[in-house]
C-alpha cells in the first residue's frame, strides 16, 4: 500500500522567511510519481509540480524549489522569501498505476500561515 | 493542463435530500475522479468515473449513496444521496490524460456541501 506522511500539521512564518515543507512517502512500486498541490482558502487544488521516480534532479521555479531524494524517500518543498499569498494548505501526493489508471494517495497536508 | 469547472460551488441542503454535482472539463480527458475532503482533512478518493459504464468505487463508498455518471469524455456528475450531516464536505472532481502525461490530475474548484 502507498503512504504519504507530512509530519508538519501547521507552520507559521513571518513574511520573507524561507520555509521547508517535509514529505516522506512509502511504496513498493519502482515507477511512481510525486506531486505537490496547493489549496488556498478558496478551496481549489492547484497543481504545483510532478516528479517521476527516475528523475532525482532538484527543481526550482521562481521562489519554489523541490528536493527529491530516493535514498530517504523524501520530496521536500521549499518556499524562499515567503509571501502572504503563500498562505495555504499544501498537499504532497504519490501516484502509482493501478487497474489502468494512476491513483493518487495524499498526505494529510501542511497548513502554512505567512504573517505580514 | 485541463481547466475543470464544477457546479454548484456550494450548497446548503436538508437531511434526507440528494444533491447532484456537475463537473465539466474544457478538453477531453482519459480519466475522471471524484474525491471527498471532510473538514480539516485530506482528500479521499470516492470513485473513478468511467465513460459509458459504471464507476469504480473505493472501499467504503457505494453506488447507492454516490451514484456517478460519465456520458462523455468531458463531463461527469456525482450525486450525494439521502444526505446526513456527516456528508458535509468539499467534493472535488479531477481529470487526467490531457496529453501532458496520464498521471497528472488537475482539479476543479470543489463544491462545498453543508448538510443541516
Amino acid at each position: 500500500a502507498q503512504k504519504v506522511t507530512q509530519a508538519q500539521t501547521e507552520i507559521s512564518v513571518v513574511e520573507k522567511e524561507d520555509v521547508t515543507l517535509d514529505c516522506v512517502y512509502e511504496t513498493r512500486d519502482t515507477t511512481y510519481y510525486l506531486f505537490w498541490y496547493k489549496q488556498p482558502p478558496s478551496g481549489e487544488l492547484v497543481f504545483l509540480i510532478r516528479r517521476n521516480s527516475f528523475d532525482e534532479q532538484n527543481e526550482i521555479s521562481g521562489r519554489y524549489s523541490w528536493n527529491f531524494q530516493k535514498s530517504t524517500s523524501s520530496f521536500n518543498f521549499t518556499i524562499t522569501a515567503s509571501q502572504v499569498v503563500d498562505s495555504a494548505v499544501y498537499f504532497c501526493a504519490l501516484s502509482v498505476r493501478r487497474a489502468g489508471s494512476y491513483q493518487l494517495t495524499f498526505g494529510k497536508g501542511t497548513k502554512l500561515s505567512v504573517i505580514p | 493542463s485541463a481547466v475543470i469547472s464544477q457546479k454548484p460551488s456550494r450548497d446548503i441542503c436538508q437531511r434526507g435530500t440528494s444533491l447532484t454535482i456537475q463537473c465539466q472539463v474544457d478538453s477531453q480527458v482519459t480519466m475522471m475522479f471524484w474525491y471527498r475532503q471532510q473538514p480539516g482533512q485530506s482528500l479521499t478518493l470516492i470513485a473513478t468515473a468511467n465513460q459509458g459504464s459504471e464507476a469504480t468505487y473505493e472501499s467504503g463508498f457505494v453506488i447507492d449513496k454516490f451514484p456517478i455518471s460519465r456520458p462523455n469524455l468531458t463531463f461527469s456528475t456525482l450525486t450525494v444521496s439521502n444526505m446526513s450531516p456527516e456528508d458535509s464536505s468539499i467534493y472535488l472532481c479531477s481529470g487526467s490524460g490531457t496529453g501532458g502525461g496520464t498521471d497528472t490530475q488537475y482539479f476543479g474548484p470543489g463544491t462545498r456541501l453543508t448538510v443541516l
